[in-house]
C-alpha cells in the first residue's frame, strides 16, 4: 500500500458541478494534512490544510477528514474552469519530519 | 515581500557533469525542503532543513545527491555525476516554522533539470 495514494484521475466534472477528490493514507498517526492545487507548469499552492475530524469549509472548498478510517478529501463545489488543475494531498508521515505528496488527481472542469 | 528563488529555471547537462542548483527561501522561513518531480509523477521528497537542526537527508535517492544550507538562508542542492534518470523539476519550498499544524509550504517555481 502506497503511504499516500489518490487516483490520478483525470477526473471531469461539468462546469458547475461538485468535483469529490480523495486521498487515503496509511499512518493512522498522522495529524495534519494539506491541499495542494498545481497548474500545468507551475509549483503547487496550498489550498486547504485540516487536523481536526469534520468538515471544514473555506469559500467553494471544503475538506473532509476520517482519521479512523485513514481517508481526507477535497470538494469543490460550483467547479469552475479555472479549477482545472492538479490537486495534491500531503501528509506528513513518521511525525513531523517528512511530508509525503500523493501522485496527485488531475482535474478537468468542461464548460 | 519576496517569494521562494529558485535558479536556474533551466539546466541541460550532459550526463556525468555535476550541477548545483539554488533556492532563496522566504526571508525569515526557518524551514526549507528539496522536492523533485518527475514528468507525470507526484512530489518525492528530498532533503529537510530546520533551523541549525542537522538535516533530514532520508529521502536523497543515492550518495549523488548532496544539499547544504548556508547561514540558515540559502540552500544549494549539489547532483554528482549526472544520469538521465535525473531529469525533473527540483522545487524548492520553505516555511515559517516546520511542520507543524497548518505551517504552509511556500514553492519556488523550480528548476528543470535535463539530463542529455
Amino acid at each position: 500500500q502506497k503511504e499516500v495514494e489518490q487516483n490520478s484521475g483525470p477526473l471531469s466534472v461539468p462546469e458547475g458541478a461538485i468535483a469529490s477528490l480523495n486521498c487515503t493514507y496509511s499512518d493512522r498517526g498522522s495529524q495534519s494534512f494539506f491541499w495542494y492545487r498545481q497548474y500545468s507548469g507551475k509549483s503547487p499552492e496550498l489550498i486547504m490544510f485540516i487536523y481536526s475530524n469534520g468538515d471544514k469549509e473555506d469559500g467553494r472548498f471544503t475538506a473532509q477528514l476520517n482519521k479512523a478510517s485513514q481517508y481526507v478529501s477535497l470538494l469543490i463545489r460550483d467547479s469552475q474552469p479555472s479549477d482545472s488543475a492538479t490537486y495534491l494531498c500531503a501528509v506528513p508521515l513518521g511525525g513531523y519530519q517528512k511530508v509525503t505528496f500523493g501522485i496527485g488527481t488531475k482535474l478537468q472542469v468542461i464548460p | 515581500g519576496a517569494g521562494v528563488s529558485q535558479s536556474p529555471s533551466n539546466k541541460v547537462t550532459e550526463k556525468g557533469k555535476d550541477v548545483e542548483l539554488r533556492c532563496d527561501p522566504i526571508s525569515g522561513h526557518t524551514a526549507l525542503y528539496w522536492y523533485r518531480q518527475s514528468l507525470g509523477q507526484g512530489l518525492e521528497f528530498l532533503i529537510y532543513f530546520q533551523g541549525n537542526s542537522a538535516p533530514d537527508k532520508s529521502g536523497l535517492p543515492s550518495d549523488r545527491f548532496s544539499a547544504e544550507r548556508t547561514g540558515g538562508s540559502v540552500s544549494t542542492l549539489t547532483i554528482q555525476r549526472t544520469q538521465q534518470e535525473d531529469s525533473a523539476v527540483y522545487l524548492c519550498a520553505s516555511s515559517l516554522v516546520g511542520f507543524t499544524e497548518g505551517d504552509e509550504q511556500y514553492f519556488g517555481p523550480g528548476t528543470r533539470l535535463t539530463v542529455t
